[in-house]
């Protein structure tokens, strides 16, 4: 398998843009999660989804962040409006969740700046 | 709810010197623990994991953990530092009881000095 594929890799946008992440999880995997990581947070956990659904989206920092998993094999993570306070790198993981195979497996991450 | 704590954000050992990173953890049911590294401008990989059983557990490059619910710690070492050693690493715990959310430490940047 190819791992955690997230796109783009790095990403500069203006200011009050919509921005757009992607994540594929790895195949068969039930649990995709959606963490930020910054210097002065570290890693935050932002949404996961379990087959599908979002189970816990405490983490989502206001309404200006959404997130959806249509299937099994793509997720999106959506900032609009963006603002500079946003940049980060953003990471996807999945696991398959299931007793003790259950660690989490990391995309590359999206460094995302906006100006 | 389940907390993870990392004492020390940098650590800085001498080549070929013991390294030890600390976690401690907080859960109110039993824990599965994990230790991530992180190389520069890459994602996370998984060093090793404890899930059930034996509680020391030997991970890769080197690294073991040992599990230790008296003191509820999951602390990191490697006999022998390697310079290619040098990276983050990040402690996480879950909650064996399925909810399957992972809590992340803040992180030890670990230096390895020539």
């Amino acid at each position: 398998d190819a791992g955690v594929i997230q796109s783009p890799r790095h990403e500069v946008t203006e200011m009050g843009q919509e921005v757009t992440l992607r994540c594929k999880p790895i195949s068969g995997h039930d649990y995709l999660f959606w963490y930020r990581q910054t210097m002065m947070r570290g890693l935050e956990l932002l949404i996961y989804f379990n087959n599908n659904v979002p189970i816990d989206d405490s983490g989502m920092p206001e309404d200006r962040f959404s997130a959806k998993m249509p299937n099994a094999s793509f997720s999106t993570l959506k900032i609009q409006p963006s603002e500079p306070r946003d940049s980060a790198v953003y990471f996807c993981a999945s696991s398959l969740g299931r007793g003790v195979r259950t660690e989490a497996f990391f995309g590359q991450g999206t460094r995302l700046t906006v100006v | 709810a389940q907390s993870v704590t990392q004492l020390g954000s940098h650590v800085s050992v001498s080549e070929g010197a013991l390294v030890l990173l600390r976690c401690n953890y907080s859960s109110s049911v039993p824990p599965y623990l994990f230790w991530y590294v992180q190389y520069p401008n890459q994602g996370l990989q998984l060093l090793l994991k404890y899930t059930t059983g034996a509680t020391l557990v030997k991970g890769i490059n080197g690294f073991e953990a040992e599990f230790k619910k008296s003191e509820t710690s999951f602390h990191l070492t490697k006999p022998s530092a390697h310079m290619s050693d040098a990276a983050e690493y990040f402690c996480a715990v879950i909650s064996a009881s399925g909810t399957y959310k992972y809590i992340f430490g803040t992180g030890t940047r670990l230096k390895v000095l020539a």
